[in-house]
């Protein structure tokens, strides 16, 4: 199975500033087809996750454009290039490159300082 | 607009039976894969299972194999998931979710508690 490690689990974070949150994979993400099929939520406090990035890079419709995610093989990023306070909560990725089982990181918590 | 509506949730002792079911609407089920996820009430998220789009196809976690079953009608819009033997660590809120290019929306959830 793959096992996706976030870092850090604990992020605090001033107001206009950049936040960034790594999530590294076991393996390649790589598919049998060539994609890489990496995504990151957000879930704020009572609510259920929403969607920001899926294939790496590609924004969801709706996603304020200061989110974006990069990275490739076994090493991706989420970076918020100025938090807000909209932006607290827990920040998830999920792979389903290689299934089953779909797997999801432990999660980074977003609280602002 | 797409919505997923869970319901089913309740306590029920262990080694009980529940079925959840979800409600989709705004999109064209039978077009797309489906999941169920839980989360600990306070902790992350786990995949529990699987189907294809024409119910063919279903993948479960170990964690639940054997135990659970995941089903479909796509002529009422509907997902299941049948849950027998439950234990007290299949407590949880299971959502609903669809999949395209990954995991996309998600419904409200519903919980499910296992206790005497």
């Amino acid at each position: 199975d793959v096992v996706l490690t976030q870092s850090p689990l604990s992020l605090p974070v001033t107001l206009g500033q950049p936040a960034s949150i790594s999530c590294r994979s076991s393996q390649s993400l790589v598919a049998s087809d060539g994609t890489t099929y990496l995504c990151w939520f957000h879930q704020r406090p009572g609510q259920s996750p929403r969607r920001l990035i899926y294939k790496v890079s590609n924004r969801d419709s709706g996603v304020p454009d200061r989110f974006s995610g990069s990275g490739s093989g076994t090493d991706f990023t989420l970076k918020i290039s100025r938090v807000e306070a909209e932006d607290v909560g827990v920040y998830y990725c999920m792979q389903n490159s290689h299934w089953p089982p779909w797997t999801f990181g432990q999660g980074t918590k977003v609280e602002i300082k | 607009e797409v919505q997923l509506v869970e319901s089913g949730g309740d306590l029920v002792q262990p080694g009980g039976s529940l079925r959840l079911s979800c409600a989709a609407s705004g999109f064209t089920f039978s077009s797309y894969w489906m999941h169920w996820v839980r989360q600990d009430p306070g902790k992350g998220l786990e995949w529990v299972s699987h189907v294809n789009n024409d119910g063919s196809v279903t993948n479960y976690a170990d964690s639940v194999k054997g135990r659970f079953t995941i089903s479909r009608d796509n002529a009422k819009n509907t997902l299941s998931l049948q849950m027998n033997s439950l234990r007290a660590e299949d407590t949880a809120v299971y959502f609903c979710v669809r999949e395209w290019w990954g995991i996309d929306y998600w419904g409200q959830g519903t919980l499910v508690t296992v206790s005497s």
